[in-house]
Protein backbone atom coordinates (compact mmCIF):
# COMPACT_ATOMS: atom_id res chain seq x y z
CA UNK A 1 0.00 0.00 0.00
CA UNK A 2 1.01 3.33 -0.47
CA UNK A 3 1.72 5.36 2.57
CA UNK A 4 3.47 9.13 3.15
CA UNK A 5 4.41 9.13 6.94
CA UNK A 6 4.93 12.24 8.48
CA UNK A 7 6.42 12.29 12.32
CA UNK A 8 5.46 14.39 14.79
CA UNK A 9 1.86 14.64 14.26
CA UNK A 10 2.54 17.63 16.75
CA UNK A 11 5.37 19.88 18.25
CA UNK A 12 4.89 22.48 20.97
CA UNK A 13 8.45 24.67 20.69
CA UNK A 14 9.25 27.91 21.86
CA UNK A 15 10.24 31.27 19.40
CA UNK A 16 14.22 30.81 18.25
CA UNK A 17 14.35 27.23 18.85
CA UNK A 18 15.19 25.03 15.73
CA UNK A 19 12.71 22.07 14.45
CA UNK A 20 12.73 19.25 11.93
CA UNK A 21 9.72 17.21 10.47
CA UNK A 22 9.82 14.62 9.23
CA UNK A 23 8.36 12.97 5.91
CA UNK A 24 8.97 9.32 4.98
CA UNK A 25 7.34 7.36 1.95
CA UNK A 26 6.42 4.45 0.88
CA UNK A 27 5.47 4.19 -3.28
CA UNK A 28 5.77 3.00 -6.28
CA UNK A 29 7.89 4.77 -9.00
CA UNK A 30 8.42 8.28 -6.91
CA UNK A 31 8.57 11.22 -9.19
CA UNK A 32 8.45 14.17 -6.60
CA UNK A 33 8.08 15.20 -2.67
CA UNK A 34 5.89 18.28 -2.20
CA UNK A 35 5.96 20.83 1.21
CA UNK A 36 3.15 22.49 1.96
CA UNK A 37 2.08 25.42 5.00
CA UNK A 38 -1.60 25.55 5.94
CA UNK A 39 -2.57 28.05 8.48
CA UNK A 40 -6.48 29.00 8.97
CA UNK A 41 -7.07 28.33 5.27
CA UNK A 42 -5.81 26.83 2.59
CA UNK A 43 -2.36 25.22 2.14
CA UNK A 44 0.47 27.39 0.42
CA UNK A 45 3.30 25.77 -1.46
CA UNK A 46 6.54 25.46 0.44
CA UNK A 47 9.28 23.21 -1.60
CA UNK A 48 9.52 20.57 -4.44
CA UNK A 49 12.17 18.10 -4.24
CA UNK A 50 13.27 15.46 -7.03
CA UNK A 51 16.86 14.62 -6.58
CA UNK A 52 18.34 13.53 -3.76
CA UNK A 53 20.53 15.64 -1.27
CA UNK A 54 19.66 19.06 -2.97
CA UNK A 55 18.68 21.07 -0.55
CA UNK A 56 16.04 23.67 -1.08
CA UNK A 57 16.24 26.54 0.69
CA UNK A 58 13.73 29.78 1.49
CA UNK A 59 14.53 32.05 4.09
CA UNK A 60 14.47 30.44 7.63
CA UNK A 61 12.84 26.98 6.00
CA UNK A 62 14.85 24.57 4.33
CA UNK A 63 14.51 20.72 3.10
CA UNK A 64 15.90 18.13 1.52
CA UNK A 65 15.61 14.74 0.47
CA UNK A 66 16.53 10.86 0.40
CA UNK A 67 15.48 8.96 -2.45
CA UNK A 68 17.58 5.65 -1.06
CA UNK A 69 16.30 5.70 2.49
CA UNK A 70 12.98 7.38 1.43
CA UNK A 71 12.74 10.47 3.79
CA UNK A 72 12.57 13.71 3.19
CA UNK A 73 13.20 16.60 6.39
CA UNK A 74 11.80 19.93 6.97
CA UNK A 75 13.75 22.72 8.62
CA UNK A 76 12.63 25.40 10.25
CA UNK A 77 15.52 27.64 11.89
CA UNK A 78 15.16 30.54 14.29
CA UNK A 79 11.27 29.88 14.77
CA UNK A 80 8.56 32.58 15.40
CA UNK A 81 5.22 32.64 16.16
CA UNK A 82 4.37 33.33 12.80
CA UNK A 83 5.42 29.48 11.98
CA UNK A 84 2.92 28.04 13.82
CA UNK A 85 0.60 25.68 11.13
CA UNK A 86 0.24 22.67 9.76
CA UNK A 87 3.11 21.37 7.53
CA UNK A 88 1.70 19.09 4.97
CA UNK A 89 4.04 16.33 3.05
CA UNK A 90 2.75 15.28 -0.40
CA UNK A 91 4.43 12.67 -2.55
CA UNK A 92 3.93 12.34 -6.56
CA UNK A 93 4.09 8.95 -7.31
CA UNK A 94 3.10 6.68 -10.63
CA UNK A 95 2.61 6.46 -14.15
CA UNK A 96 0.98 9.36 -16.87
CA UNK A 97 -0.23 12.33 -14.45
CA UNK A 98 0.71 10.58 -11.63
CA UNK A 99 -0.98 10.10 -8.28
CA UNK A 100 -0.32 12.12 -5.49
CA UNK A 101 -0.59 11.22 -1.67
CA UNK A 102 -0.54 12.80 1.42
CA UNK A 103 0.33 12.30 4.81
CA UNK A 104 -1.45 13.34 7.97
CA UNK A 105 0.49 16.54 8.52
CA UNK A 106 2.50 18.04 11.42
CA UNK A 107 0.84 20.73 13.50
CA UNK A 108 4.16 23.12 14.95
CA UNK A 109 3.08 25.58 17.54
CA UNK A 110 5.31 28.13 18.28
CA UNK A 111 4.92 30.34 21.51
CA UNK A 112 6.30 33.15 22.56
CA UNK B 1 -5.89 37.00 -11.52
CA UNK B 2 -8.33 35.33 -9.00
CA UNK B 3 -6.55 32.14 -8.58
CA UNK B 4 -8.55 29.23 -7.50
CA UNK B 5 -12.30 30.41 -6.26
CA UNK B 6 -14.78 28.04 -4.01
CA UNK B 7 -18.35 28.85 -2.96
CA UNK B 8 -19.88 28.32 -0.83
CA UNK B 9 -17.63 29.10 2.25
CA UNK B 10 -19.75 27.20 4.47
CA UNK B 11 -22.62 25.12 4.28
CA UNK B 12 -25.40 23.16 6.72
CA UNK B 13 -27.00 20.58 5.01
CA UNK B 14 -29.77 18.17 6.05
CA UNK B 15 -29.09 13.93 5.62
CA UNK B 16 -30.12 13.41 2.10
CA UNK B 17 -30.42 16.80 0.43
CA UNK B 18 -28.33 17.68 -2.87
CA UNK B 19 -25.87 20.42 -3.45
CA UNK B 20 -22.88 21.67 -5.26
CA UNK B 21 -19.79 22.65 -4.67
CA UNK B 22 -18.17 25.30 -6.94
CA UNK B 23 -14.43 25.79 -8.36
CA UNK B 24 -13.31 27.98 -10.43
CA UNK B 25 -9.69 28.94 -11.60
CA UNK B 26 -8.61 31.41 -13.69
CA UNK B 27 -5.10 30.13 -14.53
CA UNK B 28 -5.77 27.94 -17.45
CA UNK B 29 -4.62 24.85 -15.62
CA UNK B 30 -5.54 21.75 -17.24
CA UNK B 31 -5.33 19.31 -13.74
CA UNK B 32 -7.61 20.20 -11.18
CA UNK B 33 -9.04 18.09 -7.99
CA UNK B 34 -10.76 17.94 -4.95
CA UNK B 35 -9.75 17.23 -1.68
CA UNK B 36 -11.13 16.75 1.55
CA UNK B 37 -9.81 17.36 5.15
CA UNK B 38 -10.86 15.85 8.34
CA UNK B 39 -9.21 16.14 11.77
CA UNK B 40 -6.22 13.74 11.98
CA UNK B 41 -6.57 12.68 8.04
CA UNK B 42 -4.61 14.86 6.37
CA UNK B 43 -5.96 15.63 2.82
CA UNK B 44 -7.66 13.08 0.42
CA UNK B 45 -8.21 13.00 -3.17
CA UNK B 46 -12.00 12.64 -4.24
CA UNK B 47 -11.57 13.13 -7.73
CA UNK B 48 -9.61 14.85 -10.06
CA UNK B 49 -9.20 15.86 -13.63
CA UNK B 50 -6.82 16.25 -16.29
CA UNK B 51 -8.31 18.30 -18.94
CA UNK B 52 -11.90 19.24 -19.75
CA UNK B 53 -14.30 16.12 -20.58
CA UNK B 54 -11.68 14.19 -18.33
CA UNK B 55 -12.25 12.71 -14.79
CA UNK B 56 -11.12 10.13 -12.39
CA UNK B 57 -11.95 8.51 -9.19
CA UNK B 58 -8.92 9.68 -6.04
CA UNK B 59 -9.00 8.03 -2.73
CA UNK B 60 -12.36 8.51 -1.62
CA UNK B 61 -14.63 8.86 -4.51
CA UNK B 62 -17.89 7.21 -3.52
CA UNK B 63 -20.89 9.74 -2.44
CA UNK B 64 -19.43 12.14 -5.00
CA UNK B 65 -19.77 13.07 -8.62
CA UNK B 66 -17.74 15.54 -10.69
CA UNK B 67 -17.70 17.22 -14.13
CA UNK B 68 -15.59 19.43 -16.00
CA UNK B 69 -17.03 20.67 -19.59
CA UNK B 70 -14.44 23.69 -19.36
CA UNK B 71 -11.51 24.16 -18.12
CA UNK B 72 -11.82 26.52 -15.56
CA UNK B 73 -15.09 25.10 -13.73
CA UNK B 74 -14.26 22.06 -11.70
CA UNK B 75 -17.93 21.44 -9.67
CA UNK B 76 -18.03 18.12 -7.04
CA UNK B 77 -21.78 17.42 -6.39
CA UNK B 78 -23.13 15.59 -3.56
CA UNK B 79 -25.89 13.79 -4.49
CA UNK B 80 -27.21 12.51 -1.31
CA UNK B 81 -25.49 13.98 1.87
CA UNK B 82 -24.31 11.84 4.42
CA UNK B 83 -23.03 12.86 8.11
CA UNK B 84 -19.59 11.27 7.22
CA UNK B 85 -19.61 13.76 4.49
CA UNK B 86 -19.19 16.76 6.63
CA UNK B 87 -15.52 17.84 6.34
CA UNK B 88 -13.90 21.11 4.88
CA UNK B 89 -13.27 20.40 1.02
CA UNK B 90 -10.57 22.10 -1.20
CA UNK B 91 -10.05 22.48 -4.60
CA UNK B 92 -7.01 22.80 -6.26
CA UNK B 93 -5.63 23.32 -9.84
CA UNK B 94 -2.26 22.69 -11.47
CA UNK B 95 -0.58 23.52 -14.75
CA UNK B 96 -0.24 19.92 -16.70
CA UNK B 97 2.98 19.95 -17.75
CA UNK B 98 3.81 19.42 -13.72
CA UNK B 99 1.08 17.18 -13.21
CA UNK B 100 0.12 17.29 -9.37
CA UNK B 101 3.23 19.89 -8.77
CA UNK B 102 2.61 22.72 -6.68
CA UNK B 103 -0.68 22.43 -6.93
CA UNK B 104 -2.97 26.20 -6.15
CA UNK B 105 -5.46 25.98 -3.54
CA UNK B 106 -8.73 27.45 -3.25
CA UNK B 107 -10.10 28.92 -0.05
CA UNK B 108 -12.11 25.82 0.98
CA UNK B 109 -15.84 24.90 1.47
CA UNK B 110 -16.94 24.14 5.10
CA UNK B 111 -19.50 21.59 5.18
CA UNK B 112 -21.62 19.90 7.62
CA UNK B 113 -24.26 17.77 7.33
CA UNK B 114 -27.00 17.41 9.73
Amino acid sequence: EDKVVQSPLSLVVHEGDTVTLNCSYEVTNFRSLLWYKQEKKAPTFLFMLTSSGIEKKSGRLSSILDKKELFSILNITATQTGDSAIYLCAVVYGGSQGNLIFGKGTKLSVKP
Amino acid sequence: NAGVTQTPKFQVLKTGQSMTLQCAQDMNHEYMSWYRQDPGMGLRLIHYSVGAGITDQGEVPNGYNVSRSTTEDFPLRLLSAAPSQTSVYFCASSDRQGGHNEQFFGPGTRLTVL
